[in-house]
Parts: structure tokens; C-alpha cells; sequence
């Protein structure tokens, strides 16, 4: 079993949608929660991160953790073409320097 | 201030040779970060260096693959005796801490075996 698992897509939607991305891991110790976007042929980009449980807010972008359930997501709202690449998980330790990284799921923005 | 460069952007090599991918981080940063994403892969973490030093090389294979960051110049990974496996985008990264969440990611190196 893989430490995070992630839904690889790809995902289709219309501009303006809701879009809704998740992950699910199975190590416990994971306190830090990264959702990063990556453009083709380009390097990753942090979108926002989480320490521990709860929401955070950033723009369009909200980000949530539900630790009991092992269950992370992000979500993209009033979606836009420019948003379409590919968004990858991750998460790591306290002190974390050793980030595992889902497999990342593709969107797809349609105008 | 210039982001994180590494280079080359795309590197062929055939079996057999040597494969020297180069990673200059962030001004102000002491800490560097190499992975390897794979084709519908996520990235793999391989080495956490920090200048002079090599804090954590678990995830690097134990064969052929080395990594230093020196005190001058950029952090180099290394790949000897290249195989077509060793085909991959290799992404270095670098923070002012050991702290990942302020990590920012260069725009990688693709190495194609041949």
C-alpha cells in the first residue's frame, strides 16, 4: 500500500465549476499537508499547506484535513482554464524535510 | 532574485555514461532537496543536503547515484553508468530552513537514456 494515494484523473470540468481534488494516507505521524500545482514540463508550486487538522482559506482555494479519517482535500472554486494542470499532494513529518508526494490528478479546465 | 536554476533543462545520455545534473538554489538558501518524478508518478524524495553536508540520502538508490553541495558552486547529482531506468525528470529544491513547506522547486532536469 502506497503511504498517499491519489486519484491520477483525469478530471474534466466546465469553467466555473467547483472542482474537488483528495488524498488519502495511511502514516499518522504526518502533520504538514502541501497541495502543490505543477504546469506541463514545469517545476511544482506551492499552492498553500496545513499544519494538523482543519481548513485553510486562500483565495479560491480551500484547503482541508480530516486526520482521523486520514483524508485531505482541496478545493477549487469558480474554476478557470488557467487552473488546468496537474495538482499534487503531499505531506511530511514535524521538522519534515523528507516530503512524500502523491501521484497528482490532472484537471482539465474547459472554456 | 532568481528562482531556483537548475541545468541542463533536458539531458540525453547513452547507456553506460555519466549523467552530472546541476542545481543552484535560492539566494539565502542553505538547504537542497533532489527528487525524481517518473512518467504518471508523483516525486520521490532522494537526498536532503545542506552545504558541505548530506543530512538524508534514503531515498537514493545505493548504486551509481551520488550527491554533493559544496561549500562554493551549485549542488550536483550524479548519475554513473547510466541505464534506460534512470529516464526521468529529476527536480531539485531549496529553503532558507530545513523546513519543506518553504521549499521552492526548480524547473527540473529531463534525462533521457538512450
Amino acid at each position: 500500500q502506497k503511504e498517499v494515494e491519489q486519484d491520477p484523473g483525469p478530471l474534466s470540468v466546465p469553467e466555473g465549476a467547483i472542482v474537488s481534488l483528495n488524498c488519502t494516507y495511511s502514516n499518522s505521524a504526518f502533520q504538514y499537508f502541501m497541495w502543490y500545482r505543477q504546469y506541463s514540463r514545469k517545476g511544482p508550486e506551492l499552492l498553500m499547506y496545513t499544519y494538523s487538522s482543519g481548513n485553510k482559506e486562500d483565495g479560491r482555494f480551500t484547503a482541508q484535513v480530516d486526520k482521523s479519517s486520514k483524508y485531505i482535500s482541496l478545493f477549487i472554486r469558480d474554476s478557470q482554464p488557467s487552473d488546468s494542470a496537474t495538482y499534487l499532494c503531499a505531506m511530511s513529518h514535524p521538522g519534515g524535510f523528507k516530503t512524500i508526494f502523491g501521484a497528482g490528478t490532472r484537471l482539465f479546465v474547459k472554456a | 532574485n532568481a528562482g531556483v536554476m537548475q541545468n541542463p533543462r533536458h539531458l540525453v545520455r547513452r547507456r553506460g555514461q555519466e549523467a552530472r545534473l546541476r542545481c543552484s538554489p535560492m539566494k539565502g538558501h542553505s538547504h537542497v532537496y533532489w527528487y525524481r518524478q517518473l512518467p504518471e508518478e508523483g516525486l520521490k524524495f532522494m537526498v536532503y543536503l545542506q552545504k558541505e553536508n548530506i543530512i538524508d540520502e534514503s531515498g537514493m538508490p545505493k548504486e551509481r547515484f551520488s550527491a554533493e553541495f559544496p561549500k562554493e558552486g551549485p549542488s550536483i547529482l550524479r548519475i554513473q553508468q547510466v541505464v534506460r531506468g534512470d529516464s526521468a525528470a529529476y527536480f531539485c529544491a531549496s529553503s532558507p530552513s530545513g523546513m519543506d513547506t518553504e521549499a521552492f522547486f526548480g524547473q527540473g532536469t529531463r534525462l533521457t537514456v538512450v
